[in-house]
C-alpha cells in the first residue's frame, strides 16, 4: 500500500480566511484526488490532480474556491478559500497506483484533515 | 447519474456473530468494486475488492458477493470482533472513471 500523509490534521479558521492542506505518499503514483467527506456522510469527490496542468474539477466544485496544484508526482495541495462554516469538513487526499496483481489501480486514503470554520 | 446505497445506515452486532452488509448500485457499466473500512479520525481503508467478471471473492475473515442481475454487493465479516467496529462504504468504478461511493453503514459490536 501507499503511506499518505497530510498537513495539518486538523484546523480550527476563521470565516472568510483560506487553508493550504499538503498531500506527501511516499512513492511515485499515478493519480491523486482530493475528497471531502462531511460529517456523517459519505465521500464525495471534489476534484483530480494532474501532475503538470489545472485540476479536474467535479460537478459543483470551482478551481476558484478549491485551488490545487500537483508539481510532482508525490505531492499535491488543495486550498480551501474564503472559507465559510458550509466548508467545515473533513478533507481526504486519495492516491491511485497500478496494482501489478490486476489490471486496476488500487485507491489508497489519508488519514484526512478536519477542518472547522467559524 | 452513478449512484450507490446501502439498505442499512446503523448494523449491530454481538461479538462473536457474522455481520453482512448490503450495497445497492444503480450503474450496470461498473465492472470493479470495493469495500473500505473507516474507523474513527481516520482515513478510509482497503478491505477487499471484486470485479464484475466474478460473483465471490474471500479475504481474511471477509467475503464480498456480487450479484449483477439484480446489482448488489454485499460485505460479510465472520466471526466480528470489537475491532471491527467502523463505518463501512462501498464503491465502485467503471474502467477509469472516479470511485463513486456509497452512503456508509455503521457497524456496532456488542461485547
Amino acid at each position: 500500500s501507499a503511506v499518505i500523509s497530510q498537513k495539518p490534521s486538523r484546523d480550527i479558521c476563521q470565516r472568510g480566511t483560506s487553508l493550504t492542506i499538503q498531500c506527501q505518499v511516499d512513492s511515485q503514483v499515478t493519480m491523486m484526488f482530493w475528497y471531502r467527506q462531511q460529517p456523517g456522510q459519505s465521500l464525495t469527490l471534489i476534484a483530480t490532480a494532474n501532475q503538470g496542468s489545472e485540476a479536474t474539477y467535479e460537478s459543483g466544485f470551482v478551481i476558484d474556491k478549491f485551488p490545487i496544484s500537483r508539481p510532482n508526482l508525490t505531492f499535491s495541495t488543495l486550498t480551501v478559500s474564503n472559507m465559510s462554516p458550509e466548508d467545515s469538513s473533513i478533507y481526504l487526499c486519495s492516491v491511485e497506483r497500478f496494482s501489478l496483481a490486476g489490471s486496476y489501480n488500487e485507491q489508497f486514503f489519508g488519514p484526512g484533515t478536519r477542518l472547522t470554520v467559524l | 447519474g452513478e449512484s450507490v446505497g446501502l439498505h442499512l445506515p446503523t448494523l449491530s452486532v454481538q461479538e462473536g456473530d457474522n455481520s453482512i452488509i448490503n450495497c445497492a448500485y444503480s450503474n450496470s457499466a461498473s465492472d470493479y468494486f470495493i469495500w473500505y473500512k473507516q474507523e474513527s479520525g481516520k482515513g478510509p481503508q482497503f478491505i477487499i475488492d471484486i470485479r464484475s467478471n466474478m460473483d465471490k471473492r474471500q479475504g481474511q475473515r471477509v467475503t464480498v458477493l456480487l450479484n449483477k442481475t439484480v446489482k448488489h454487493l454485499s460485505l460479510q465479516i465472520a466471526a466480528t470482533q470489537p475491532g471491527d467496529s467502523a463505518v463501512y462504504f462501498c464503491a465502485q468504478t467503471s474502467g477509469n472513471t472516479p470511485l463513486v461511493f456509497g452512503k456508509g453503514t455503521r457497524l456496532s459490536v456488542i461485547a
